[in-house]
């Protein structure tokens, strides 16, 4: 079974700070998803990543498959961009679907 | 395109109850997937279907059931509901040509207490 670890479980930042969400997973994945969930509760896929990097705006993901390691980061932060932010694997065995991190509570300062 | 719906969108049951909580995509993917989210818990898969006719059991599928009558729609029942199923709902959908490795589309979510 995979186990996803997210860090920082909270971040409470100004506006402007450039932002980091770290995902760590035990066991090989075909891909790794970074998701958004906003406060109304609504769940939107922002990355779909296998290997390397991806860049979408202010967004980038990166993702290292031999440590077992992924990052979000965020440039020129927005107090919109306030939301949980949820890191999950497609391991490479077992049931199809994904398996989930906690989520990191991103707040996002004036 | 309308993607994933759900409906409801809030329930309230009695403790041995039953109801179907109702998904339906738009987007002709293969692939739906049942989630429960907890307070302050990850989600976690309770049930999938790769095709019409064809579901398998996901991490947590004790007290559910569902069916896959066409590629739209991915039904599930909770039989005799109990207070450890109080839970936020997510149905989803994906894969594309990159199968169930491509991007999944949430729907909005069912929130249901049982009292």
């Amino acid at each position: 079974k995979n186990e996803v670890e997210q860090s920082p479980q909270n971040l409470t930042a100004q506006e402007g700070e450039f932002i980091t969400i770290n995902c760590s997973y035990s066991v090989g994945i075909s891909a790794l998803h970074w998701l958004q969930q906003h406060p109304g509760g609504g769940i939107v896929s922002l990355f779909m990543l296998s290997s390397g990097k991806k860049k979408h705006g202010r967004l980038i993901a990166t993702i290292n498959i031999q440590e077992k390691h992924s990052s979000l980061h965020i440039t020129a932060s927005h107090p919109r961009d306030s939301a949980v932010y949820i890191c999950a694997v497609r391991s490479l065995w077992g049931a199809d679907g994904l398996t989930f991190g906690k989520g990191s509570h991103l707040i996002i300062q004036p | 395109n309308a993607g994933v719906t759900q409906t409801p969108k809030f329930r309230i049951l009695k403790i041995g109850q039953s109801m179907t909580l109702q998904c339906t995509q738009d987007m002709n993917h293969n692939y739906m997937y049942w989630y429960r989210q907890d307070p302050g818990m990850g989600l976690k898969l309770i049930y999938y279907s790769v095709g019409a006719g064809i579901t398998d059991k996901g991490e947590v599928p004790n007290g559910y059931n569902v069916s896959r009558s066409t590629t739209e729609d991915f039904p599930l029942r909770l039989e005799l509901a109990a207070p450890s199923q109080t839970s936020v709902y997510f149905c989803a959908s994906g894969g594309g040509l990159a199968g169930s490795t491509d991007t999944q589309y949430f729907g909005p979510g069912t929130r249901l207490t049982v009292l």
